[in-house]
């Protein structure tokens, strides 16, 4: 059963970059069966898919922060990760790693982190 | 992009009655190829991660009670909750995983009457 955790600061200062790193456990991140996802919920909302990685480092992002988002695998580390650039209040909520099995072309999510939460603020 | 919509926003239902959630994709989720609808349901509880609950439309995953079920077909689903039980109260959203970027429904409130 693959086992995701999610670290990184809790604060953030608008107009800088949010960092996100998500390790997993009893699965190896070069698995050709997921692809490693992102999902946001702000206070009060709803979920947002924020993107995905493959093992090959191919992503796929939600066009609606595209401009901002960055995310990455690290095999040696067995994590990958979340970067988003010029945060604003908007950008806060709590942030989910999953693990997204491909099945069938497409990409279920089975497994979650926990969620931490980022909060933007000065 | 796919835009899911749920209905209702919020629903209220008795212990031991049926709950009926909605939710209606843009366009098709439905793979003629292989007759599978790319439609999940999740159950979500403050402080806790999304559960996955139904995958491909109708298929319960394991570990989750048989009074849960999805039905529908293209692009109008259901989530049934038979008999609501106390530990059923979260919030409630569809998702398709047909085509990036996958989407949500807006998400459906559960309480108890």
């Amino acid at each position: 059963q693959v086992q995701l955790q999610e670290s990184g600061p809790g604060l953030v200062k608008p107009s800088q970059t949010l960092s996100l790193t998500c390790t997993v456990s009893g699965g190896s991140i070069s698995s050709e069966s997921y692809y490693w996802t992102w999902v946001r919920q702000p206070a009060g909302k709803g979920l947002e898919w924020i993107g995905q990685v493959y093992t090959t480092g191919r992503t796929n992002y939600n066009p609606s922060l595209t401009s901002r988002v960055t995310m990455s695998v690290d095999a040696s580390r067995n994590h990958f990760s979340l970067e988003l650039t010029s945060v604003t209040a908007a950008d806060t909520a709590v942030y989910y790693c999953a693990g997204g099995l491909i099945v069938f072309g497409g990409v279920i999510f089975y497994n979650w982190g926990q969620g931490t939460l980022v909060t933007v603020s000065s | 992009d796919i835009v899911m919509t749920q209905s209702p926003d919020f629903l209220a239902v008795s212990l031991g009655e049926r709950a009926t959630i909605s939710c209606k994709s843009s366009q098709s989720v439905l793979y003629s190829s292989n007759n599978k609808n790319y439609l999940a349901w999740y159950q979500h509880k403050p402080g806790q991660p999304p559960k996955l609950l139904i995958y491909w439309a109708s298929t319960r995953e394991s570990g989750v009670p048989d009074r849960f079920s999805g039905s529908g077909s293209g692009t109008d689903f259901t989530l049934t909750i038979s008999s609501l039980q106390p530990e059923d109260v979260a919030d409630y959203y569809c998702q398709q995983y047909d085509s990036a970027p996958y989407t949500f429904g807006q998400g459906t409130k559960l309480e108890i009457k």
